[in-house]
């Protein structure tokens, strides 16, 4: 089975940087997905690692290391609108299994 | 036009009633998925199906039924709804073509069981 974990808060500053953390456990890895969700709308998709190291998309970059089942999300130059859920998820036979996500919270 | 429709997006319901969520998509893919989303449990898989002949449990399945109409087509049924199934439900469609592809997800229905 997948056990997923990451925090469930965190806040921050416009402008600053967040990192959300996410480890994981599974039998058989196959890549790593993150997931943003604004509250009430459906996740929609950010990254997915399969290697090891770090991928960058704009303002959004995601890390994986497979030996530490480890992934971090980090979000630079924060916006308001960055104001979400942040959600890892795992492969698992096909599917995915997902973290119960990581709520961020940009102030002004 | 959205490639992942869910109706309703929203529904107030009683005890013991036969509720129907209904999902269908224009992207063309063969896997389509349930979830329920909880506040602090994130997304649980209910069912799935990756093609018109295959339906699988996921993990939360007791309570729920499924059908795959057509490829484009995949509705969920609560046969008799209990207020532990408000929640909001999510159906998904992923290509399947190769190896672990992303989820698009329908933008959610929201269901109340009183």
């Amino acid at each position: 089975g997948q056990n997923i974990d990451q925090p469930t808060e965190m806040t921050a500053t416009e402008g600053a940087i967040v990192q959300i953390n996410c480890t994981y456990q599974t039998s058989g890895f196959n890549g790593l997905f993150w997931y943003q969700q604004h509250a009430g709308e459906a996740p929609t998709f950010l990254s997915y690692n399969v290697l090891d190291g770090l991928e960058e998309k704009g303002r959004f970059s995601s890390f994986l290391s497979r030996s530490k089942g480890y992934s971090y999300l980090l979000l630079k130059e924060l916006q308001m609108k960055d104001s979400a859920s942040y959600l890892c998820a795992v492969p698992n036979d096909y599917k995915l299994s997902f973290g119960a996500g990581t709520t961020v919270t940009v102030r002004a | 036009d959205a490639d992942v429709t869910q109706t309703p997006r929203n529904r107030i319901t009683k005890t013991g009633k036969r509720i129907m969520l209904e999902c269908s998509q224009t992207k063309g893919h063969d896997r389509m998925y349930w979830y329920r989303q909880d506040p602090g449990l994130g997304l649980r898989l209910i069912y799935y199906s990756f093609d018109v002949k295959d339906i699988n449990k996921g993990e939360i399945s007791d309570g729920y039924s499924v059908s795959r109409q057509a490829q484009a087509k995949f509705s969920l049924s609560l046969e008799s709804a209990i207020p532990n199934q408000t929640a909001l439900y999510f159906c998904a469609t992923s290509s399947g073509t190769s190896g672990y592809n992303e989820q698009f997800f329908g933008p959610g229905t929201r269901l109340t069981v009183l």
